[in-house]
Order: structure tokens, then sequence, then C-alpha cells
């Protein structure tokens, strides 16, 4: 079975400071790893995806995201983060197959919120 | 182009009750996810939807029900509401079964009283 742990709940930060949103997985099987972020009172949105290939993947706003298969961990950077990045991230995982189906496991969550 | 549209946006029940939720995907999409998501908690996957059968299931008990419609709208019902059915209720949706492309609605607040 999945799972995902997000090792921090909430992460302040200061504008235009860098910051990481740790996540790390656990599965028997080769995986697909999504982060996706919620701003308040909306669902959820992708922000970015590794399905294969590059273990380095990157958002239209400047997040990215590692793959790490021996640490098993998707950690999310920004170099620069903006007022307007405070939200609520989620790492989730699926499994590489899983009978076809394209359910989700996610990660509690991570606030982060930016302080000017 | 619509995205997914949940309906409705906010729901109080008592304890007992029976609720049903609503959930029209993105235009296109075929397949139809329902996510639970406690106050400080990432979702969790309820049941998914395709083809008007329901095709996978997570850990959660048969008072939770749903229904795809051949429009591919879809219900979620929960009978016999406890307390702890207190959540945001989200709805996705994906182009085909086997796509990753997920596309969350806005969600349903639910209150059980």
């Amino acid at each position: 079975a999945q799972s995902v742990t997000q090792l921090d709940s909430q992460v302040p930060v200061f504008e235009e400071a860098p910051v990481e949103l740790r996540c790390n997985y656990s599965s028997s099987v080769s995986v697909y790893l999504f982060w996706y972020v919620q701003y308040p009172n909306q669902g959820l949105q992708l922000l970015l995806k590794y399905l294969s290939g590059s273990t380095l993947v990157e958002s239209i706003n400047g997040f990215e995201a590692e793959f790490n298969k021996s640490q098993t961990s998707f950690h999310l950077r920004k170099p620069s983060v903006h007022i307007s990045d405070t939200a609520e991230y989620f790492c989730a995982v699926r499994a590489g197959f899983s009978g076809g189906y394209n359910k989700l496991i996610f990660g509690a969550g991570t606030r982060l919120a930016v302080h000017p | 182009d619509a995205g997914v549209t949940q309906s409705p946006t906010h729901l109080i029940k008592t304890r007992g009750q029976q609720v049903t939720l609503r959930c029209s995907p993105k235009s296109g999409h075929d397949t139809v996810s329902w996510y639970q998501q406690a106050l400080g908690q990432g979702p969790q996957f309820i049941f998914q939807y395709y083809e008007e059968e329901e095709r996978q299931r997570g850990n959660f008990p048969d008072r939770f029900s749903g229904h795809q419609f051949p429009n591919y709208s879809s219900e979620l019902n929960v009978n016999a509401l406890l307390l702890g059915d207190s959540a945001l209720y989200l709805c996705a949706s994906s182009p085909s079964l086997t796509n990753e492309k997920l596309f969350f609605g806005s969600g349903t607040q639910l209150s059980v009283l």
C-alpha cells in the first residue's frame, strides 16, 4: 500500500525568501507523484507531476520538485515566494499501475504562509 | 468551458439524516471520483465511477454510496449521518479511467450537528 508523509504542517516564510515543502512516500511499486495547491475556499489545483523521465519537474509559476527514488522523496521548492503563494499544499501518490484506476493517496498538507 | 461543478456549496444536517451531493464533471470527462477532506487533513478517496459503475472504492462504510448518470454527472449519498461525517466533499473528474489528470471542484462543505 502507498502512503504519503508531509513533514511540516505549517511553513511560515517571508516574501521573496526561498521555501521547501517536504514530502516522503512509501510504495512497493513504481509511483506517479503530484503536488496540488488549495487556495482558501477553493478546490485542489494540480501544481506539477512526475510520471517518468527527468526527475526534476517544474510548474508555470516557478515551483519545482525533484523525484528522489533512493530517498523516496518529492520535495517542492521555490527560490522566491510571493504573498499570492499563501495556500495549502498537498503531496499525492498514485501507484504506477493500480488496475488502471487513478486513485490518489494524499498527505495531510502543508500550510504555506508568506509574510510581507 | 465550465470546470467541475458541485452542489450545494454548503449543507447542514443532523445525525441520522441522509444527504445527497451532486457533481457535474468537466466537459469531455467521463470519470468521476469522490474524496472526503476532514478539517486539517488531506483528501481521502471514497470511490470512483466510470461507465455508470463503481470501479474502485476506498476504506469507507456502505453508508457511503454513489451513482453516475449517462451524462457522466454523479451523486454521492451518505445515509445515517454521523458527526464524524462533517467534512469537505470533493468531486474530481478526469478524461478517462487511466488518465492521471484530475480536475477538482470547489467542494461541498457538510456539517453534521
